[in-house]
């Protein structure tokens, strides 16, 4: 089962164009992360934001929460050609277990 | 350069072998993870080991048997395995859940095995 559903399932964007990724879950969480995953490499944790938070920075990355809907956003601004990667958000639905999503496929054109 | 290192990074196995996956993380942790992860999927979670004892199992055949020595290695012996156990198999770290609250999760590069 996935606790986190992507959209889009694939994106292609200019590179300086902005691109934002969604994720929408089924119960309840404590707090929702977003990783990056490069072609043959292990993800990258980049994010996390806590059920009593609605919005987060880090860098060119934003993240919105909404637990009325049971969705969250990830935005990554000026995108650059490195940023090419599977995008992934993950939550918990019991102690120690964290369920990633389907993930949305990121390609930033030179 | 990742902080959990996995060996070997590939292997190609016969039905009939054993082998076994290593993974090695200095960071203190002590959650360890194991996950399968099948091309343009996203990373199955197949066990869990906090503070070095086994928490989770995702009932994950027989043929998968992991192994925590210690709180910086995390083993997974395989045996008997199947083609469709072709897979990425990826380690992560954290830190042990605090107050319930899961911890971000440091990754491996996986290792890449084939079952001929």
């Amino acid at each position: 089962s996935q606790q986190g559903e992507e959209d889009p399932q694939a994106l292609s964007i200019q590179e300086g164009e902005n691109a934002t990724m969604n994720c929408s879950y089924k119960t309840s969480i404590n707090n929702l992360q977003w990783y990056r995953q490069n072609s043959g490499r292990g993800l990258v944790h980049l994010i996390l934001i806590r059920s009593n938070e609605r919005e987060k920075h880090s860098g060119r990355l934003r993240v919105t929460l909404d637990t009325s809907k049971k969705s969250s956003s990830l935005l990554i601004t000026a995108s650059r050609a490195a940023d090419t990667a599977s995008y992934f958000c993950a939550g918990k639905t019991s102690y120690d277990k964290v369920i990633f999503g389907p993930g949305t496929s990121l390609s930033v054109i030179p | 350069d990742t902080e959990v290192t996995q060996t070997p990074k590939h292997l190609v196995m016969g039905m009939t072998n054993k082998k076994s996956l290593k993974c090695e993380q200095h960071m203190g942790h002590r959650a360890m993870y194991w996950y399968k992860q099948k091309a343009k999927k996203p990373p199955e979670l197949m066990f869990v080991y906090s503070y070095e004892k086994l928490s989770i199992n995702e009932s994950v055949p027989s043929r998968f048997s992991p192994e925590c020595p210690n709180s910086s290695l995390l083993n997974l012996h395989l045996h008997a395995l199947q083609p469709e156990d072709s897979a990425l198999y990826l380690c992560a770290s954290s830190q042990a859940p605090i107050r319930g609250i899961n911890q971000p999760q440091h990754f491996g590069d996986g290792t890449r095995l084939s079952i001929l």
